[in-house]
């Protein structure tokens, strides 16, 4: 019983052709984040929903767009990837009437970059 | 949100304590110290949090200093299972309030 899930596990993509990343929830839950991890680093935040209010980080390239039609989905645009794109891209849900305020997150798209 | 230190990695043995710490001097009064790990290739998982006093759950124990300076994350008898990448977050706690990962520490539970 999957809660975060994000598809495609893998994706390989060209240098300069757009590519989406999806994730669904099935918890319901207001807030959806969108986090970048290149190999061994952290993640990095890139932007977050709250319910339809979107929030971008400050130094997050304008490459990097975002899509919400509803509570259940989020989808990542990567508009010209280029190699430097390359990574983990994890997706992260949280309620607001957890009373532990934790995130709840996806097992990730590995994303290649060609 | 406090900047947070930990060591870059731990070695620990297996069925032992492991203690893992994190440094954040310039918390304020209102953050939280949350833990997350990470095992490779998976997304992190949450572990524990709390604001002043120790916490303990089924999976570890938090311990929190008086001056709220450090705390110390221990997993009471490691598996090699808990080999990880374990993240010290320090935030307020509001809905929508970001998490910040810093680097972490590379935890290895060895045979």
């Amino acid at each position: 019983d999957a809660m975060v899930i994000q598809n495609p596990r893998y994706q390989v993509t060209q240098f300069g052709k757009p590519v989406t990343l999806s994730c669904s929830q099935t918890l319901n839950h207001n807030v959806m984040y969108w986090y970048q991890q290149k190999s061994s680093q952290a993640p990095k935040l890139l932007f977050h929903y709250y319910d339809k209010d979107f929030n971008n980080e400050a130094d997050t390239p304008d490459n990097f767009q975002s899509r919400r039609p509803n509570t259940s989905f989020c989808f990542l645009d990567i508009r010209s990837p280029g190699l430097g794109d390359a990574a983990m891209y994890l997706c992260a849900t949280q309620s607001p009437y957890d009373a532990n305020e934790k995130l709840f997150f996806g097992s990730g798209t590995q994303l290649s970059v060609l | 949100d406090a900047k947070t230190t930990q060591p870059t990695s731990m070695d620990c043995a297996e069925g032992r304590a492991a203690n893992l710490p994190c440094n954040h001097s310039t918390i304020s009064g209102n953050e939280y110290v949350y833990w997350y790990r990470q095992i490779h290739s998976q997304g992190p998982q949450y572990i524990i949090h709390g604001l002043k006093n120790n916490e303990t759950n089924e999976m570890a124990s938090l311990i929190i200093t008086e001056d709220r300076k450090s705390s110390t994350l221990i997993l009471p008898h490691a598996t090699l299972r808990d080999t990880a990448v374990y993240y010290c977050i320090v935030r307020v706690a509001t809905t929508g309030n970001q998490f910040y990962f810093g680097t972490g520490t590379s935890l290895t539970v060895i045979p």
